[in-house]
């Protein structure tokens, strides 16, 4: 069974549209998060969710909106999507619930979001 | 903030020989550091975390780093390189202010190892 899951694994899509992208993981965790990773290769945090909460939002356009219905599931969605948006969407959990930034995060395998 | 600078966006090394990236950070207090790999085309998968217990923390696949607060260090090393190792790594420094649900990872820009054969 995968740990962490996304979909789709990619997506290709005109400038102007709305995209979603479904993330699930199966581990038992409390926390979520979105990684954006670049072209050159970096990776910044997006969001993180603890038990559908909204923990973390770094200085992320508004046109990106993450939706937690329970904990198991984190969603991205995306409002008129722009060239700069094209990248690759990560996906992680961990447990949380320990102070100090122990937790292993688990990442899932990507989605690669190509803006045309 | 914390930060991790990776030294080298690129490290080619033969097959069998020593493989080293370097990592360093930028914090006033113990920070928490991490090394993932990336293959390619996949997610990142953790290869091993300082914690602030032992200084030589030993990771899979046969990788270990050591934290030298001295050189703010975590440097990544392998013994013997094999083909498999050929991936992108990443150094990554835990915010202390994380709380619960909080736990910011901060990236460094990766290494790119590539193994000769």
């Amino acid at each position: 069974d995968t740990a962490v899951s996304q979909t789709p694994k990619y997506l290709v899509t005109q400038m102007g549209n709305d995209k979603s992208i479904k993330c699930e993981q199966n581990l038992g965790h409390d926390t979520m998060y979105w990684y954006k990773q670049d072209s050159k290769k970096f990776l910044k945090i997006m969001f993180s969710y603890n038990n559908k909460e909204l923990i973390i939002n770094e200085t992320v356009p508004n046109r990106f909106s993450p939706k937690s219905p329970d904990k198991a599931h984190l969603n991205l969605h995306i409002n008129s999507l722009e060239l700069g948006d094209s990248a690759v969407y990560f996906c992680a959990s961990s447990q949380g619930g320990l102070a100090g930034g122990y937790n292993e995060q688990f990442f899932g395998p990507g989605t690669r979001l190509t803006v045309l | 903030a914390q930060s991790v600078t990776q030294l080298g966006s690129h490290v080619s090394v033969s097959e069998g020989a020593l493989v080293l990236l370097r990592c360093n950070y930028s914090s006033s207090v113990p920070p928490y550091l991490f090394w993932y790999v990336q293959y390619p085309n996949q997610g990142l998968q953790l290869l091993l975390k300082y914690t602030s217990a032992a200084t030589l923390v030993k990771g899979i696949n046969g990788f270990e780093a050591e934290f030298k607060k001295s050189e703010t260090s975590f440097h990544l090393t392998k013994p013997s390189a094999h083909m498999s190792d050929a991936a992108e790594y990443f150094c990554a420094v835990s915010d202390l202010e994380s709380n619960f649900g909080n736990e910011k990872l901060t990236f460094g820009t990766g290494t790119r190892l590539t193994i000769i054969p």
